[in-house]
């Protein structure tokens, strides 16, 4: 069964930095389409980026040069690297794995990152 | 971006009675492809939210019958058949046919 374990979320002051890591099992991370979402307070989700199986990334207007995905596939796990962190960054981040035809089937619990002076 | 609109927002609703939510997009969801990429999403309290519809109408895996999806082009809905207490929660409808995917604000289903 697929698992996705988010870890890394913090308090951070506007303008730092966070990675993120996503660690999964399950499934072969060079093999999937993983997708980075977040979710505030009282808010829809925002999607906020893609990362493809053969490696092209896509991301939100919002977050694209400040956040960047990658994966180490000897290690299982996804990270979302965040800079340049804006008070409007304040979610829970999830990762959720592309089943094909865009459905979202499998998320992680989430990590709640917190921007705030 | 495609802009994703749940009515109602608030659904108070009693047990063994059906629910329904409705979503509407600002443009047609048809791809190219000819698939329509429209999934609904449940958001237990403190949960992450699970995938229960894909592609319009498609129960995920381990999802009960009284969830089915319907709709095509702009307009979708969600029904439950019998509202059951597990059922609490928010519902969003999400859109994976461009890119940004976009999410609806949600609905929040409660027991009466």
């Amino acid at each position: 069964e697929v698992q996705l374990v988010e870890s890394g979320g913090d308090l951070v002051q506007p303008g730092g930095s966070l990675r993120l890591s996503c660690t999964a099992s399950g499934l072969a991370p060079g093999a999937v389409w993983m997708h980075w979402v977040r979710l505030a307070p009282g808010k829809g989700p925002v999607w906020v980026s893609l990362l493809r199986s053969d490696g092209i990334t896509v991301y939100a207007d919002s977050v694209k040069g400040r956040f960047t995905v990658s994966r180490d596939t000897a290690k299982n796990t996804f990270y979302l690297q965040m800079n340049s962190l804006r008070v409007d960054d304040t979610a829970v981040y999830y990762c959720v794995r592309d089943g094909g035809s865009g459905a979202f089937d499998f998320w992680g619990q989430g990590t709640m990152v917190t921007v705030s002076s | 971006d495609t802009v994703m609109t749940q009515t109602p927002l608030s659904s108070p609703v009693n047990l063994g009675q059906p629910a329904s939510i409705s979503c509407r997009s600002s443009q047609s969801l048809v791809h190219s492809d000819g698939n329509t990429y429209l999934n609904w999403l449940q958001q237990r309290p403190g949960q992450p939210p699970r995938l229960l519809i894909y592609k319009t109408s498609n129960r995920f895996s381990g999802v009960p019958d009284r969830f089915s999806g319907s709709g095509a082009g702009t307009e979708f809905t969600l029904t439950i058949s019998r509202v059951e207490p597990e059922d609490v929660g928010v519902y969003y409808c999400m859109q994976a046919t461009q890119i940004p995917y976009t999410f609806g604000q949600g609905t929040k289903l409660e027991i009466k």
